[in-house]
């Protein structure tokens, strides 16, 4: 069985400040990972996601995660938070099949 | 490309009512699937489909149909709707040829009230 499992339902940060978003998966096979973004009132869109060729993944708008086998986890990051960030975060692990197991979301709240 | 495209938006029924929530992707993607997500729990899968005529039961399929009679459309059907069923629907598309590494590519939403 594989799992997600994201810490924080809720991360409040101001603006400029580091954005952390924490990930930890189980899966009993090599995984593919993935964050998603949901923007307000929108659906589901791709920030990033992992295939084994790197273990540092770049994404759109700044994000970037950082596959750790030995800590089973995948947490995104941003060096300097933006307003346009606040929306719900989903970590997605698929291993080995085309149907994903998603976390429970993060929430981001940027302060100005 | 319009990619994955939800109809209605939003739609409010009463108990005991019938409806389809519409869903066509034009990317020829075999893998198709309805989520619903509620407050606290993240996206839950109902169920999915890998190809015309073939479907599958998610993690909560109770209360809800579905059918795949082409590679675009994979409607949700809700029998005798009931409140507990007032979410948020999202369907998701994707192929399939790449082994878990695919990306989800989702629709906008439609937004379900059943008072």
């Amino acid at each position: 069985a594989q799992s997600v499992t994201q810490l924080g339902s809720h991360v409040s940060v101001s603006e400029g400040a580091l954005v952390l978003l924490r990930c930890n998966y189980s899966s009993s096979v090599p995984p593919y990972l993935f964050w998603y973004v949901q923007y307000p009132n929108q659906g589901l869109q791709l920030l990033l996601k992992y295939t084994s060729a790197a273990t540092l993944v770049k994404g759109i708008n700044g994000f970037e995660a950082e596959f750790k086998k030995s800590e089973t986890s995948f947490h995104l990051t941003k060096p300097s938070a933006h307003m346009s960030d606040a929306a719900e975060y989903f970590c997605a692990l698929s291993g080995g099949s085309y149907i994903p197991t998603f976390g429970r979301g993060t929430s981001l709240i940027v302060h100005p | 490309n319009a990619g994955v495209t939800q109809t209605p938006k939003f739609q409010v029924l009463k108990t005991g009512q019938s409806m389809t929530l519409q869903c066509a992707q034009d990317m020829n993607h075999e893998y198709m699937s309805w989520y619903r997500q509620d407050p606290g729990m993240g996206l839950r899968l109902i169920h999915y489909s890998v190809g015309a005529g073939i479907t599958d039961q998610g993690e909560v399929p109770n209360g809800y149909n579905v059918s795949r009679s082409t590679t675009e459309d994979f409607p949700l059907r809700l029998l005798s709707a009931a409140p507990s069923q007032t979410s948020v629907y999202f369907c998701a598309s994707s192929s399939t040829g790449l082994s878990g590494a695919n990306v989800l590519t989702f629709g906008a939403g439609s937004r379900l009230t059943v008072l």
